[in-house]
């Protein structure tokens, strides 16, 4: 979608190094949320933001802390990566601008590896 | 709390056959349901939804059925074309904050 960007799109670090992927939308939406996806799982929520500075855990929170301090970005961070974080993460959008308010729209991911 | 189960794959198909996902859920109420697809190496993308039970979604000659009856959520396509070939993800809206149950994908592989 062209107005949710994700940063960086691949990237890999080594275990117990801290890790922040941005993302950054431009329509407006009141909610964002951070997945991640891997074989045999689907998608898993990590965390969501329902506005700035609010946030809640998802089903797999552990390990990853989030912030959103302005309407646009949504950061997520891994303080101490590692190797089980190895995943491709997805960020999502939903709830303003000219868009239907229950669909979710989706980033185009970033894979994160962790050696 | 909310569940999505949907028919494992790889599902592999010739061009022009007809297609079923099948996909069921469990949750309180009558929950939004959606099919999202995602292409190789893309994020996902909604294909169709239904937001109240009795409603047929449709988009791209793919639809799906609401039916509370049987808590299901079929995804169908009289004939699959190999464009077509992506993973297919079952979802349902929780309520609240608007978080999405997904179930774990299908992947299609149609071939010509």
């Amino acid at each position: 979608d062209a107005g949710i960007t994700q940063s960086p799109r691949h990237k890999v670090t080594e275990t117990g190094t801290p890790v922040t992927l941005r993302c950054h939308q431009t329509e407006n939406h009141r909610y964002m949320y951070w997945y991640r996806q891997d074989p045999g799982h689907g998608l898993r929520l990590i965390h969501y933001s329902y506005g700035v500075k609010d946030t809640d855990k998802g089903e797999v929170s552990d390990g990853y802390s989030v912030s959103r301090s302005k309407t646009e970005d949504f950061l997520l961070t891994l303080e101490s990566a590692t190797s089980s974080q190895t995943s491709v993460y997805f960020c999502a959008i939903s709830g303003g601008g000219d868009r239907v308010k229950d669909t979710q729209y989706f980033g185009p991911g970033t894979r994160l590896t962790v050696l | 709390g909310n569940s999505v189960t949907q028919m494992e794959g790889p599902v592999t198909l010739s061009e022009e056959a007809f297609l079923t996902i099948n996909c069921t859920y469990t949750a309180t109420g009558y929950p939004s349901l959606f099919w999202y697809v995602q292409y190789p190496g893309e994020g996902l993308q909604l294909l169709l939804k239904a937001t109240k039970a009795d409603d047929k979604g449709s988009n791209k000659g793919f639809e799906a059925t609401y039916r509370k009856e049987t808590t299901s959520f079929h995804l169908e396509k009289g004939s699959v074309q190999v464009s077509d070939s992506a993973v297919y993800f079952c979802a349902l809206l929780n309520s609240g904050y608007s978080t999405l149950t997904f179930g774990k994908g299908t992947m299609l592989l149609v071939s010509p």
